[in-house]
């Protein structure tokens, strides 16, 4: 049983047009994060939240909007997705100090 | 200059060989973890640490506040601690900073 899962692993899309990816954890733990790895494989953090409620917001284009329905979800929604939105993207959380992080998803943006 | 600089970027060993990695950061942390990205592109968290030493199997982490620097030391390291290492200090609000990684190869 995976304890952060990520879907879809693989997403291949065009230019402008909208996607979500979804993060579900089943540690209960209260924080769950968003990074996006380029493809210089250097990792950055995008969002964190707390139990629902928005801690971390870094200097992200406002067409990312993250959506924390439950404390166990933190999905990511794309719009109009741009080339140098390709990359990968991690979804994680962090209890008693511990990180988890889901396997990825892999967006290319054509 | 980067908050956290990780040396070397790319290391090849042999098997066997005593392994070292070393982070620095410029950043006012309450904790610094390492991480393991293998291949197929999935992390792991091998330490969290805030002060002292820590130890799990072959695997050593150590850290020097003042300093502001950390290492990872692989004793007896083989082909499938082939990986990339990634130094991350912690700051306020739990926000990770990450180093750029190093890029470890063990030859058989």
């Amino acid at each position: 049983d995976t304890a952060v899962s990520q879907t879809p692993k693989y997403l291949v899309t065009q230019m402008g047009n909208d996607k979500s990816i979804k993060c579900e954890q089943n540690l209960g733990h209260d924080t769950m994060y968003w990074y996006k790895q380029d493809s210089k494989k250097f990792l950055k953090i995008m969002f964190s939240y707390n139990n629902k409620e928005l801690i971390i917001n870094e200097t992200v284009p406002n067409r990312f909007s993250p959506k924390s329905p439950d404390k166990a979800h933190l999905n990511l929604h794309i719009n109009s997705l741009e080339l140098g939105d390709s990359a990968v993207y991690f979804c994680a959380t962090t209890g008693n100090g511990e990180l988890f992080f889901g396997e990825g998803s892999r967006l290319t943006v054509l | 200059k980067n908050e956290v600089e990780q040396s070397p970027q790319n290391l090849t060993a042999q098997e066997g060989e005593f392994i070292t990695i070393n982070c620095s950061y410029s950043v006012g942390i309450s904790a610094l973890h390492w991480l393991q990205q293998h291949p197929g592109g999935g992390i792991v968290s091998l330490f969290m640490l805030s002060s002292g030493k820590k130890k799990h199997g072959r695997l050593i982490a150590t850290i020097n506040i003042q300093e502001k620097h950390s290492s990872l030391h692989i004793t007896a390291s083989h082909p499938r601690d082939s990986a990339v290492y990634i130094c991350a200090p912690t700051g306020g609000a739990q926000k990770l900073v990450f180093g750029q990684g190093t890029r470890l190869t063990i030859n058989p």
